[in-house]
């Protein structure tokens, strides 16, 4: 079984500091790799995803993530983050099978705390 | 577009009942939808697969007549907690893809579910 491994439970940075977030996975087949933003009170959302490709994905708010196979690394970092970042982030990795896209296997999550 | 409803979005009930959440495609058809808990503070864990026609498939450790799925339309599938004690207070998540094998999943809002 896949699993999903985030480094950082709790991060407490200061606005324009930089943002880097753990993510490691344990799977030797083909996967699709997420970043999930939880923000207080509202449902998941996209940050970015890989598939294949450039290892380097860009996603919404100026963040990005970078796939290391070797590493089973898919780490997501933002150059100077903002108050209005403070959110959950959750890494998810899907299997990917014959039928399709399996389920989402999610990380522990990691509590990002921007203070002004 | 892409939007995912979910209802209830918070249920109080005695130990006993059972609690039927629906989980909604509202601008797209959903050929397989995913159930997913996430208890306080902990990542969420991939309960069940849903396929529209055919019986869900259920994750390991996962009690398939406890947690009765239906997905009778591509617009709408149902977790129905039977029987519900104080355990299964947790906060359940659904989402939906649009097509066969097709990432990023586009979840729900999430259900609270607080059994007393």
């Amino acid at each position: 079984a896949q699993s999903v491994s985030q480094h950082n439970h709790h991060v407490i940075l200061s606005e324009a500091a930089s943002l880097e977030l753990g993510c490691n996975y344990s799977y030797g087949g083909t996967v699709n790799l997420f970043w999930y933003v939880q923000y207080p009170g509202q449902h998941l959302q996209l940050l970015l995803k890989y598939f294949s490709g450039d290892p380097l994905v860009k996603g919404i708010k100026g963040f990005e993530a970078e796939f290391i196979k070797s590493k089973f690394s898919f780490n997501l970092r933002k150059p100077s983050v903002q108050w209005s970042d403070t959110a959950e982030y959750f890494c998810a990795v899907s299997q990917y099978s014959g039928g399709g896209a399996d389920g989402l296997t999610f990380g522990k999550g990691t509590h990002l705390i921007i203070q002004p | 577009g892409a939007v995912v409803s979910q209802h209830p979005s918070w249920v109080i009930c005695k130990s006993g009942t059972s609690v039927k959440i629906e989980c909604r495609s509202l601008d797209f058809q959903a050929t397989t939808m995913f159930w997913y808990r996430q208890f306080p503070k902990q990542s969420l864990m991939l309960m069940a697969t849903s396929n529209e026609g055919s019986k869900a498939t259920y994750e390991q450790g996962v009690e398939k007549d406890k947690f009765l799925i239906n997905h009778a339309s591509l617009t709408l599938s149902t977790l129905t907690v039977t029987s519900a004690h104080p355990e299964d207070s947790s906060f359940y998540i659904c989402s939906a893809r649009d097509q066969a094998g097709a990432q990023p999943q586009h979840f729900g809002d999430g259900t609270r579910l607080s059994i007393l």
